[in-house]
């Protein structure tokens, strides 16, 4: 199965910071990539596909760039309702999986 | 608006059974395949398995291969998964979510609890 490792594991912000998540697969999975945000007590919520494509609705602070083996998910100015869990998943492997999270915290 | 909503979540021994439902709404539940993802306490996302759309496919994590069977009635716009031979590590809250085929789920349930303990 690919492996997928999501970096880091945890990070504090403040309200207003750029934060950049990353998650590296064990090999290239081209741009099927997917990024979900997720807060205590609910389920995950899409915010991008195929790398970087922004889901409907999602605010475009939200950005995700790269492919084959590297990406990234950034949050330009970081706001209250940011502070989650975000998890990455690949989808180019029939075997789905998923990032080990970074759960970002008020600093 | 869409909706998933799992149930048949509870308490069970290990080496017990369990079926889960998850109830579609809102949207051509029969072009959809579907899964089933977990999250164990405190941890992490873990994908269990996917059927397609007219149950052609269906695929399994390793860890549940051969004691989940995963299934689907699109005339009940329903999914379903069969799990026996429940282990402690089963242990999880289980969402069924919905995808256009690509791979990226747009939609969930809001999860059912299973826990697995004697």
């Amino acid at each position: 199965a690919i492996r997928i490792t999501q970096s880091p594991s945890s990070l504090s912000a403040s309200t207003g910071d750029r934060v950049t998540i990353t998650c590296r697969a064990s090999q290239g999975i081209s741009s099927y990539l997917a990024w979900y945000q997720q807060k205590p007590g609910k389920a995950p919520k899409l915010l991008i596909y195929a790398a970087s494509t922004l889901q409907s609705g999602v605010p475009s602070r939200f950005s995700g760039s790269g492919s084959g083996t590297d990406f990234t998910l950034t949050i330009s100015c970081l706001q209250s309702e940011d502070f989650a869990t975000y998890y990455c998943q690949q989808y180019y492997s029939y075997l789905l999986t998923f990032g080990g999270g970074t759960k970002v915290e008020i600093k | 608006q869409v909706q998933l909503v799992e149930s048949g979540g509870g308490l069970v021994k290990p080496g017990g059974s369990l079926r889960l439902s998850c109830a579609a709404s809102g949207f051509t539940f029969s072009d959809y395949y579907m899964s089933w993802i977990r999250q164990a306490p405190g941890k992490g996302l873990e994908w269990v398995s996917y059927i397609s759309s007219s149950s052609s496919y269906t695929n399994y994590a390793d860890s549940v291969k051969g004691r989940f069977t995963i299934s689907r009635d699109n005339a009940k716009n329903s999914l379903y998964l069969q799990m026996n031979s429940l282990r402690a590590e089963d242990t999880a809250v289980y969402y069924c979510a919905s995808t256009n085929s690509s791979g990226w789920y747009g939609y969930w349930g809001q999860g059912t609890l299973v826990t697995v303990s004697s």
